[in-house]
């Protein structure tokens, strides 16, 4: 069964600071991995999609990486600003039936 | 840029009626539609993955009886919230696969609260 795990829970950081989010999954044997963010009581944003045979996406201040041997991706948001503030949820697609399993998600404030 | 839209966005209902819940890919072909449930504070969990034309297969402690998933077309998919109890109360989301890039994009999001 696929874990996929976010650290840290929650961050807070001043604005303008770089920042990176974490995702570790168990099984390696993945077909895509996307991040996400998620506003208060709101539904999901999609900021980048990494492919299996991708090692890294980039979408303007964003850089997503994808480690599928040591199961890990890493989420860089370059000059942090409040507007960024959300929880961020990285997904693991599996291959045959498509099964997307969720990470915990890393909750961040960027204080002005 | 692709559109995914769920409806309504939030509904009350009483115990014991039945809710249905619309999801639609706005602007591209969908064969795979994905159902989810996301508790307060929580990620979301995936409860059932449908595809056009056939019987949507369900995650582990999820009653297909319960929530009745229909993919009726390539650009929908319905839940349907059978006999809802308060502990169905929750945020249920969908997403639509698209076919040229894989890439899932999700709709808003319908809060359901069962009174």
């Amino acid at each position: 069964k696929q874990e996929v795990t976010q650290i840290p829970a929650a961050l807070s950081v001043p604005e303008g600071e770089n920042l990176v989010l974490n995702c570790s999954f168990t099984d390696s044997a993945i077909y895509n991995l996307q991040w996400f963010r998620q506003d208060p009581g709101k539904g999901l944003t999609s900021l980048l999609l990494i492919q299996s045979s991708q090692r890294e996406q980039t979408s303007g201040r964003l850089n997503a990486s994808l480690d599928k041997s040591s199961g890990r991706s890493t989420l860089y948001i370059a000059a942090s600003q409040p507007g960024d503030s959300a929880t961020y949820l990285c997904a693991v697609m599996m291959g045959g039936y498509q099964k997307v399993t969720f990470g915990t998600g890393t909750k961040l404030q960027v204080i002005p | 840029g692709a559109v995914v839209s769920q409806h309504p966005s939030w509904v009350i209902c009483k115990s014991g009626t039945s809710v249905k819940i619309e999801c639609r890919s706005l602007d591209f072909q969908a064969t795979t539609m994905f159902w989810y449930r996301q508790f307060p504070k929580q990620s979301l969990m995936l409860m059932a993955t449908s595809n056009e034309g056939s019987k949507a297969t369900y995650e582990q402690g999820v009653e297909k009886d319960k929530f009745l998933i229909n993919h009726a077309s390539l650009t929908l998919s319905t839940l349907t919230v059978t006999s809802a109890h308060p502990e169905d109360s929750s945020f249920y989301i969908c997403s639509a696969r698209y076919r040229g890039n894989d890439e899932q994009y999700f709709g808003p999001g319908t809060r359901l609260t069962v009174t």
